[in-house]
């Protein structure tokens, strides 16, 4: 089942210019984790967020956690072509279940 | 330090058949996960290994199985294939059991059922 609905699913923009992913869950979290998957290609983990944690930083990333609103947002600033990828949010239930992916946001950095 | 290993990284294979996928974890890591990666479904959770015993499955019919060896390389295997079985398989390692930690993926094997 899904837990994560990424919001949008696809995001075009221009080189520079700031990119915003948006996340909802549907259970209580122990964590969120925001992974990259470059074309088909293996998923790099990106940062991971703990659900006593509103916010965190790494590099041009910053994540924000509202468990009240079950929601996370991924902010890439000063993006980059090489940014250019699908973005996964992945809900840690604590449950039977490992990780639990939501389906991507397509994003494409133009040069 | 090398990262995760996945042999094959591409196949074909007839319906009705089947197919082991390998994956070798980072050193030292003892926890194993596989996942099928669709188009449709996206990232589905199959199993986790730690320390050769399957902790958690995910919900997929008992024709997908899997098992990791003492040196905590697992292998995945899927009988009597279906043409949705086709997808991208990914394996994941991580130093211990449970999602607390990031996972390390592999690139993935992709897996053509004809």
């Amino acid at each position: 089942s899904q837990q994560g609905e990424e919001d949008p699913q696809a995001l075009s923009i221009q080189e520079g210019e700031n990119a915003t992913m948006n996340c909802s869950y549907k259970t209580s979290i122990n964590n969120l984790q925001w992974y990259r998957q470059n074309s088909g290609r293996g998923l790099v983990h990106l940062i991971l967020i703990r659900s006593n944690e509103r916010e965190k930083h790494s590099g041009r990333l910053r994540v924000t956690l509202d468990t009240s609103k079950k929601s996370s947002s991924l902010l890439i600033t000063a993006s980059r072509a090489a940014d250019t990828a699908s973005y996964f949010c992945a809900a840690d239930q604590g449950g039977s279940e490992k990780l639990v992916f939501g389906k991507g946001t397509k994003l494409t950095v133009n040069p | 330090k090398a990262g995760v290993t996945q042999t094959p990284r591409y196949l074909i294979k007839t319906r009705g058949q089947q197919v082991t996928l390998s994956c070798s974890p980072i050193s030292g890591h003892r926890s194993v996960s596989w996942y099928q990666q669709t188009p449709g479904q996206g990232l589905q959770f199959l199993f986790e290994y730690f320390s050769e015993t399957q902790r958690n499955k995910g919900n997929f019919p008992g024709r997908f199985s899997g098992r990791q060896f003492s040196n905590s390389r697992s292998e995945m295997n899927v009988s009597t294939l279906e043409l949705g079985d086709s997808a991208l398989y990914l394996c994941a390692s991580s130093w211990v059991a449970g999602s607390s930690y990031e996972q390390y993926f592999g690139p993935g094997t992709r897996l053509t059922v004809t």
